[in-house]
């Protein structure tokens, strides 16, 4: 079975402060993939970043930055420098090489960045 | 060029009737999947198309709901007799190719409202 946590339900930050949204996930198969996605105010999901298993390499784009760990089953996500056009809920979600083609979401976390 | 369009994007109908929502995916995206996402919950994985074949219907939630994909394009999700629980955003995605190789790109969503 896979599973996604994103323990924080809503977090509040001031504008410019870091921030890093949480992620841990479950599953058995040894190949598999990890995702963010971002749904703003619109509501329409948007891809910000796709991991494989096998690569652990941290990544950063931009203000924002991934930390993939596998000893922790952790895929952290951080904003530095956060802006109000990042307030959304962020969602993680993960897929296993069979897992059926589908995608397995954290219930998200509501970020709110005040001015 | 256009994204996942959705339609309608909004729907109130009576607990009872029967509704169809309607997904016209990218263009030449072969892969297309249904999620409904209920208020403060995460995504939920209802069905997945690979060309107009559903290899994995095993999120549809009861017989009251089926999907078709014609053409390898457009998809319907029906429900049938719909319920107060049945109310929530259905979101459908379109990818290119199978999940593992391409993220999914998603349209705004219908929101259902079951009175």
């Amino acid at each position: 079975a896979q599973k996604v946590t994103q323990a924080q339900t809503e977090i509040s930050v001031v504008e410019k402060e870091d921030v890093t949204l949480d992620c841990v996930y479950e599953t058995r198969d040894t190949t598999y993939y990890l995702f963010w996605y971002k749904q703003p105010p619109s509501g329409e999901l948007v891809f910000l970043i796709r991991r494989n298993s096998f690569d652990e390499q941290n990544e950063i784009s931009g203000r924002y930055s991934w930390n993939f760990q596998k000893s922790t089953s952790s895929f952290n996500f951080t904003i530095t420098a956060s802006q109000v056009v990042d307030s959304a809920v962020y969602f993680c979600a993960l897929m296993s090489n069979f897992g059926n083609e589908k995608l397995t979401f954290g219930t998200g976390t509501r970020l709110t960045i005040i001015p | 060029g256009a994204g996942v369009s959705q339609s309608p994007s909004n729907k109130v109908t009576e607990k009872g009737k029967d509704v169809e929502l309607r997904c016209d995916p990218i263009s030449g995206h072969t892969a297309l999947y249904w999620y409904r996402q209920s208020l403060g919950q995460g995504l939920e994985f209802l069905i997945y198309f690979q060309g107009n074949s559903a290899p994995d219907k095993s999120g549809l939630p009861s017989d009251r709901f089926s999907a078709e994909r014609t053409g390898g394009s457009v998809s319907t999700l029906t429900i049938q007799r719909t319920q107060q629980e049945d109310s929530a955003v259905y979101l459908c995605a379109s990818s290119p190719y199978r999940g593992l190789v391409s993220p999914l790109h998603f349209g705004n969503g219908t929101r259902l409202t079951v009175t």
